[in-house]
């Protein structure tokens, strides 16, 4: 089964950048979706298909895909990105995967 | 406006039944598809399975296979997780999502099952 890993946590003082990755084999070729989940809330979904924002997501945050890397981008942080994100892709293996998630911090 | 509003908390022993519920309003029901999202006490999300009401084509994720199913009744646009014996193990909080090509772009407020004796 398709697998996608991801760090455990990252930690980012305000303001600036923090980069969360999502590795996966050949993941550059399928389409990565993102979600942000905040304690006690229901998962939003923040980038789909590699790089686009829905309407109402920050354009602070971004996405990017290529080879075996997948990465959410959050410029500009602020306390409120503090979350869990998650990565997910669509494998015909599997079908559907979720990463194994990663804590932002925000200093 | 696309809403997806799932049924109450429940408690349950081990052994018991239970169907959990998930109403889609706000959009074309049988035209996307809806999945089922289990999240542990502290843990991250997994896929349980997918189904498309407008035809009830279902897909289950390998874990879950055997042990939920899944169903639709699109008459009322709502969506089904059922369990025929529940385990303490299945104590967590399930979420239903709409999903399409650009991911699951809409969520239910969740649904938290607690199995104790």
């Amino acid at each position: 089964s398709y697998e996608l890993t991801q760090p455990l946590s990252v930690s980012v003082a305000l303001g600036q950048t923090a980069r969360i990755t999502c590795g996966g084999n050949n993941i550059g070729s399928k389409n990565v979706h993102w979600y942000q989940q905040k304690p006690g809330q229901a998962p939003v979904l923040v980038i789909y298909r590699d790089s686009n924002r829905p309407s109402g997501i920050p354009e602070r945050f971004s996405g990017s895909n290529s080879g075996n890397t997948a990465t959410l981008t959050i410029s500009r942080a602020q306390a409120g990105d503090e979350a869990d994100y998650y990565c997910q892709v669509w494998d015909s293996s599997t079908p559907l995967v979720f990463g194994t998630g990663t804590k932002v911090t925000v200093l | 406006e696309v809403q997806l509003v799932q049924s109450g908390a429940e408690v349950k022993k081990p052994g018991e039944s239970l169907k959990i519920s998930c109403k889609g309003s706000g959009y074309s029901f049988t035209s996307y598809w809806i999945g089922w999202v289990r999240q542990m006490p502290g843990k991250g999300l997994e896929w349980m399975g997918i189904i498309y009401p407008g035809d009830s084509d279902t897909r289950y994720s390998p874990s879950f296979q055997g042990q939920v199913t899944i169903s639709a009744d699109k008459s009322i646009s709502t969506a089904y997780l059922q369990w025929s014996s529940l385990k303490a193990s299945d104590t967590a909080m399930y979420y239903c999502a709409r999903w399409g090509a650009d991911g699951f772009d809409y969520w239910g407020q969740g649904t938290l099952v607690t199995v104790s004796s």
